[in-house]
């Protein structure tokens, strides 16, 4: 199993520039997670999907947007990059969104913008 | 609203040392408490996580931590710290709402000297 996998690893974008990050599970989970991390903030949350087919926001969405492709595969999509984007950039899994179930993560991924 | 709060931003521990991290959380009633780590240019991996009981929980790789309400801590501790332990350590909090609503803490660096 390779558990979460996202990509690219690095990315290099100019101010206004689109991209989508991309991420993947193979644990057969339900739910995934976009999270943001910045220095002396801890993880933020950008979006989530309970379930197949469905997607919510979390703490910080403007200025992205999600799709959840299918169970295996949840997208976050830069429709015009900003400064204030730089970050590190995590996707997570798990089974549920019950009470204290185990989130499982990638590796991230580096996105600065200029 | 939850929120966690780790006093730590940077500990430098020796090899063989014990180890403290500390963790504050806010919340009404009893949280659900999670302890990540973050290896360098990793994702992060659950350390331990505390729902009910027993107030003393095990982890992985020889870490304990102990909820101990009176004072709202969930502090981290392992009795002899190894050079791979050198990593990121958040703390984390879930509310009586779904997996989706963790707070996390900011981190705390933790540095081993030989």
């Amino acid at each position: 199993n390779a558990g979460v996998t996202q990509t690219p690893k690095f990315q290099v974008l100019k101010t206004g520039q689109s991209m989508t990050l991309q991420c993947a599970q193979d644990m057969n989970h339900n739910s995934m997670y976009w999270y943001r991390q910045d220095p002396g903030m801890g993880l933020r949350l950008i979006y989530y999907s309970a379930s197949e087919g469905t997607t919510d926001k979390g703490e910080v969405p403007n200025g992205y947007n999600v799709s959840r492709l299918n169970k295996r595969e949840f997208s976050l999509r830069l429709e015009s990059a900003a400064p204030s984007q730089t970050s590190v950039y995590f996707c997570a899994s798990s089974v549920g969104t019950g009470r204290g179930e185990t989130q499982y993560f990638g590796p991230g991924t580096r996105l600065l913008v200029l | 609203a939850q929120s966690v709060t780790q006093p730590d931003i940077h500990i430098t521990v020796s090899e063989g040392a014990s180890l403290e991290l500390r963790c504050n959380y806010s919340y009404g009633a009893t949280p659900y408490l999670f302890w990540y780590v973050q290896s360098p240019g990793q994702g992060l991996q659950l350390l331990l996580k505390y729902f009910s009981g027993d107030t003393l929980v095990q982890g992985i790789k020889g870490f304990e931590a102990e909820f101990k309400r009176s004072q709202s801590s969930f502090n981290l501790r392992k009795p002899s710290v190894h050079w791979s332990d050198a990593a990121e350590y958040f703390c984390a909090v879930g509310a009586n709402f779904g997996n989706e609503k963790l707070t996390f803490g900011t981190g705390t660096r933790l540095t081993i000297i030989p």
